[in-house]
């Protein structure tokens, strides 16, 4: 199956600065990979997609990419807020018995500070 | 409005007592599937359905049983739960090809 790798130390930044998170997977390239969001407590929300012939995705102040080469993403997000502040999940579908049902990153955690 | 809906939301049992965590959506989806997150484990698949009647083992399937009778509900079982099921568990769906996983709130089992 699918081996993904986030950073497992949050990330600290200052509001307005961008965050940028990383995603990296070891096997078969996917897909799509999407991003979530998970705030304490609560179940992962769904942020983006972005297809393997898709270099970058973009909405509103989010930004992915997808280099299929190095079998990484990042994720970025500009003019950060505190609100941002959350843990961040990427999916790849793991083809495994031909479900299609995605496998999620450990996540990493994202705070900024006012 | 779409929605997962899990119940209970808390639960605190003893070793042994058979329990049932429910699972509804109100989307048609085709797929779902159970997960528990652990600290520093991140979320990890227990079992998944693609349709009715239609299920299977995840990464971490032991000790838990599910059934798919209707397409709406996936209910997951835990026949004899020990304290390592101790966890923060969510169901989820979907629908066909590359749609999105909708989570419900979760369910946090603390097994005495």
């Amino acid at each position: 199956s699918q081996k993904i790798e986030q950073n497992s130390e949050a990330l600290n930044i200052q509001e307005g600065k961008t965050a940028t998170l990383t995603c990296n997977y070891t096997n078969y390239s996917p897909a799509y990979l999407q991003w979530y969001r998970q705030d304490p407590g609560r179940g992962p929300v769904f942020l983006l997609l972005i297809r393997e012939n898709e270099k970058e995705k973009r909405k509103e102040r989010l930004k992915v990419t997808f280099d299929t080469t190095l079998k990484q993403s990042l994720f970025h997000i500009t003019a950060s807020q505190p609100a941002d502040s959350a843990t961040y999940l990427c999916a790849l579908p793991d083809a495994s018995g031909g479900s299609y049902i995605p496998t999620f990153g450990r996540g990493t955690s994202l705070i900024v500070h006012p | 409005e779409a929605q997962v809906t899990q119940n209970p939301r808390y639960l605190i049992t003893v070793t042994g007592k058979k329990l049932t965590v429910t699972c509804s959506q109100n989307m048609n989806h085709e797929y779902m599937s159970w997960y528990r997150q652990d600290p520093g484990l991140g979320l990890r698949q227990i079992y998944y359905s693609m349709n009715v009647e239609v299920t299977d083992k995840g990464d971490v399937p032991e000790g838990y049983k599910v059934s798919r009778k209707e397409k709406r509900n996936f209910p997951l079982i835990l026949e004899s739960p020990s304290p390592n099921q101790t966890s923060l568990y969510f169901c989820a769906s979907r629908g066909q090809g590359n749609q999105p996983q909708h989570f419900g709130d979760g369910t946090r089992l603390s097994i005495l």
